[in-house]
């Protein structure tokens, strides 16, 4: 079963500065896809920025980017210029190119400082 | 544009009795996903369909739960003789899969939080 690790469960960040989030994933596949989703809080969980695994490139999403690092099956993702309304639980989650099911991580809470 | 819909929002309930959760998938997509996500934890897969067929359960998904899809439109997830460790937040989930394409993203709902006493 592929498991999905996030540590660090919560970051605090000033407003406009950067914050980095880490996910790391167990898999003996070569072909998945990776995704980080948003959640704030009581409101309902968004897609940020999405990877797959055969593209070497790095995905970018406006103020969103993250570092695929396919050897070490490490994920991170980089938020700039922060805003308040990043404030929210972010998830990483697998998916093996052959199902269907996310497999998620336990979260890490952003706090913006205003 | 409207996105994936659930209903109710928060059901509070006594244990033994029978709860049903339904959600209304973005209109085109024709698979739909049922996630369970508990306090502090990632939500957790445990079933899908594509149109009316149930394709796969999680072993999570004791003979407690059924979910349904009739006509491949909304979906039904009941739970019978509730059990207060099925308090949780019950996470649906949507996407359209075309024909050769893989990975298509997964739309959530905003969830219905139950509430086992």
């Amino acid at each position: 079963a592929q498991t999905v690790t996030q540590s660090q469960p919560e970051m605090s960040v000033q407003e406009a500065e950067t914050v980095t989030l880490s996910c790391t994933y167990d898999t003996s596949e070569s072909d998945y896809y990776l995704f980080w989703y948003k959640q704030p809080p009581s409101r309902q969980m968004i897609l940020v920025i999405r990877q797959e695994a055969y593209k070497q490139q790095n995905a970018t999403e406006n103020r969103f980017s993250v570092n695929f690092q396919k050897a070490a099956k490490s994920f991170s993702l980089k938020i700039s210029d922060s805003q308040l309304g990043d404030a929210a639980m972010y998830f990483c989650a697998y998916r093996y190119y052959g199902n269907n099911r996310l497999a998620f991580g336990k979260g890490n809470q952003v706090v913006v400082i205003p | 544009d409207t996105g994936v819909s659930q209903d109710p929002r928060h059901k509070i309930t006594k244990r033994g009795q029978n709860v049903t959760f339904r959600c209304d998938p973005i209109s085109e997509h024709n698979r739909l996903y049922w996630y369970r996500q508990t306090l502090g934890q990632g939500p957790e897969f445990l079933t899908y369909f594509q149109n009316e067929a149930q394709l796969e359960k999680s072993r999570l998904l004791s003979d407690r739960f059924s979910a349904e899809r009739p006509k491949g439109s909304f979906s039904t997830l009941e739970i019978q003789r509730t059990e207060q460790g099925d308090s949780a937040m019950y996470l649906c989930a949507s996407s359209l899969k075309a024909s050769g394409s893989f990975g298509e993203t997964q739309y959530f709902g905003p969830g219905t939080r139950l509430l086992v006493l």
